[in-house]
C-alpha cells in the first residue's frame, strides 16, 4: 500500500486566497483526521471522519475552515479566505476503528501564506 | 480535558545510552496511548500502541510501558544510536465510541556519535 497520500506537498499562497489541501486515507481504512502542527501549539486535531461522516469538528480553528469526503478514498481540507497566522503543516492521518486503531500519518503539506 | 506532557522538549546523549523518555497526561481513562517518531520535515511514524488493559508493548530495541492509574508512560530505547535522533510524541486516545488522540509537544532527541 502507498499510505497516506496529500497534496500538494508545499503550497505557498497570499492571503485572501483560496487554498485546498487533498487526501487520499489508506485503502480500507474507515476513519480519517485533519491535524495542523506549528511550533507554537504542537499537533492539533482539526476535524475528524468516520465511515465518510463528520464526527468532531470542535477543533476547526474558524468558519474559513472547512472539511469535506465525499467518499471513503478522498478528503479535502479547504481554509478561505487563508491569513498568515493559517501558516502550519497540515497532515492527514486514516486508521481501521475496528482495531487496532493506529493511526497512519501522510507526509504533510507545508502552508506559508504572505 | 486531556492534557498530555512530555519533559524536557529535547534531550541530548551520547551514543549506545539507554534512555527512558516520559509522558504524562491528566485523564486517565483512556483507550490506548501511542508513541510516534518524527523526523525533520516528515510525518508521523506509529511506533508502538498500547491498550488501555496493557501493561507494556516492545518492539526491537524499543519498550513502552503504560500505568493509567498513575497517568503515565514511559519509552526506553536501549543501545541508543545516531539515527535514533527525531522527535518523539506521545499521543492517548479517550475512550468512547468516537474518540480523538491528543498529543503531547514531543521529546526532540539527539544521539551523538
Amino acid at each position: 500500500d502507498a499510505g497516506v497520500i496529500q497534496s500538494p506537498r508545499h503550497e505557498v499562497t497570499e492571503m485572501g486566497q483560496e487554498v485546498t489541501l487533498r487526501c487520499k486515507p489508506i485503502s480500507g481504512h474507515n476513519s480519517l483526521f485533519w491535524y495542523r502542527q506549528t511550533m507554537m501549539r504542537g499537533l492539533e486535531l482539526l476535524i475528524y471522519f468516520n465511515n465518510n461522516v463528520p464526527i468532531d469538528d470542535s477543533g476547526m480553528p474558524e468558519d474559513r475552515f472547512s472539511a469535506k469526503m465525499p467518499n471513503a478514498s478522498f478528503s479535502t481540507l479547504k481554509i478561505q479566505p487563508s491569513e498568515p497566522r493559517d501558516s502550519a503543516v497540515y497532515f492527514c492521518a486514516s486508521s481501521l476503528r475496528t482495531g487496532p486503531y493506529e493511526q497512519y500519518f501522510g507526509p504533510g503539506t507545508r502552508l506559508t501564506v504572505t | 480535558k486531556q492534557e498530555v506532557t512530555q519533559i524536557p522538549a529535547a534531550l541530548s546523549v551520547p551514543e549506545g545510552e539507554n534512555l527512558v523518555l516520559n509522558c504524562s497526561f491528566t485523564d486517565s481513562a483512556i483507550y490506548n496511548l501511542q508513541w510516534f517518531r518524527q523526523d525533520p520535515g516528515k510525518g508521523l511514524t506509529s511506533l508502538l500502541l498500547i491498550q488501555s488493559s496493557q501493561r507494556e508493548q516492545t518492539s526491537g530495541r524499543l519498550n513502552a510501558s503504560l500505568d493509567k492509574s498513575s497517568g503515565r508512560s514511559t519509552l526506553y530505547i536501549a543501545a541508543s544510536q545516531p539515527g535514533d535522533s527525531a522527535t518523539y510524541l506521545c499521543a492517548v486516545e479517550a475512550s468512547g465510541a468516537n474518540s480523538k488522540l491528543t498529543f503531547g509537544k514531543g521529546i526532540t532527541l539527539s544521539v551523538r556519535p
